[in-house]
């Protein structure tokens, strides 16, 4: 079974720009969770997404969105992007059905950098 | 508030036993989780405890967990330079959702 996988791996944007990340879950799972990870604050937990609602949403400003499309692909956008905004964005994915299946896998996720 | 913690450096040889420990901050949290990052990629899951058991051994890896103190280990037997990453524990506080809170994670060096 494949796993979660996240276009683009790389990205590089200026200051002012915006930018959308996709997210492929793997097959079956319902479930898709976003985290940035940075240096400075470690892993962060941006928002879920679950049956193309969002379910969660982490402390981050609203320049932060996402989305959830009725094959559970999922993408978050970025507008008006800031220095601090370069981040590892991770993905993952989860069956939820309330119990151990709830457990996330997550993707390689994308190298985001601000100029 | 909500706080998971960890040491930030682990150095062991190879063939040694390494034990990464975690502090939890929420006694509501029903799963607690063990992540592997290696350098440039993303999260790897390599074992998980529900809330009502005290260990869990998978192979080379065996998980503790004592309620009581909120307190998390990890212990790799026979540790490789293969397992040299960095180590997350994970807890999840909201039983309706999957908001994950991760330690600041642990640098595992493992030396020949």
């Amino acid at each position: 079974k494949a796993g979660v996988t996240q276009t683009p791996r790389y990205l590089i944007k200026t200051r002012g720009q915006q930018v959308t990340l996709s997210c492929s879950p793997i097959s079956g799972h319902r479930s898709v969770s976003w985290y940035q990870q940075t240096p400075g604050q470690g892993l962060q937990f941006l928002f879920e997404y679950f049956s193309e609602t969002q379910r969660n949403k982490g402390n981050f400003p609203g320049r932060f969105s996402g989305r959830q499309f009725s094959n559970s692909r999922s993408e978050m956008n970025v507008s008006t992007l800031e220095l601090g905004d370069s981040a590892l964005y991770l993905c993952a994915s989860s069956l939820w059905t309330g119990g151990a299946s709830d457990t996330q896998y997550f993707g390689p996720g994308t190298r985001l950098t601000v100029l | 508030g909500e706080d998971v913690e960890q040491s930030l450096f682990l150095s062991v040889r190879e063939g040694d036993s390494s034990v990464i420990n975690c502090t939890y901050t929420d006694s509501s949290s029903t799963y607690l989780y063990w992540y592997k990052q290696e350098p440039g990629a993303g999260l790897q899951l390599l074992t998980y405890i529900f809330s009502n058991m005290d260990m869990k051994q998978d192979q080379r890896l065996t998980v503790l967990l004592n309620k009581k103190d909120k307190h998390l280990s990890l212990r790799i037997a026979d540790t490789q330079t293969g397992d040299s990453a960095i180590y997350f524990c994970a807890e999840n506080p909201d039983q309706a959702g999957t908001a994950l809170i991760f330690g600041k994670g642990t640098t595992l060096s493992v030396s020949s």
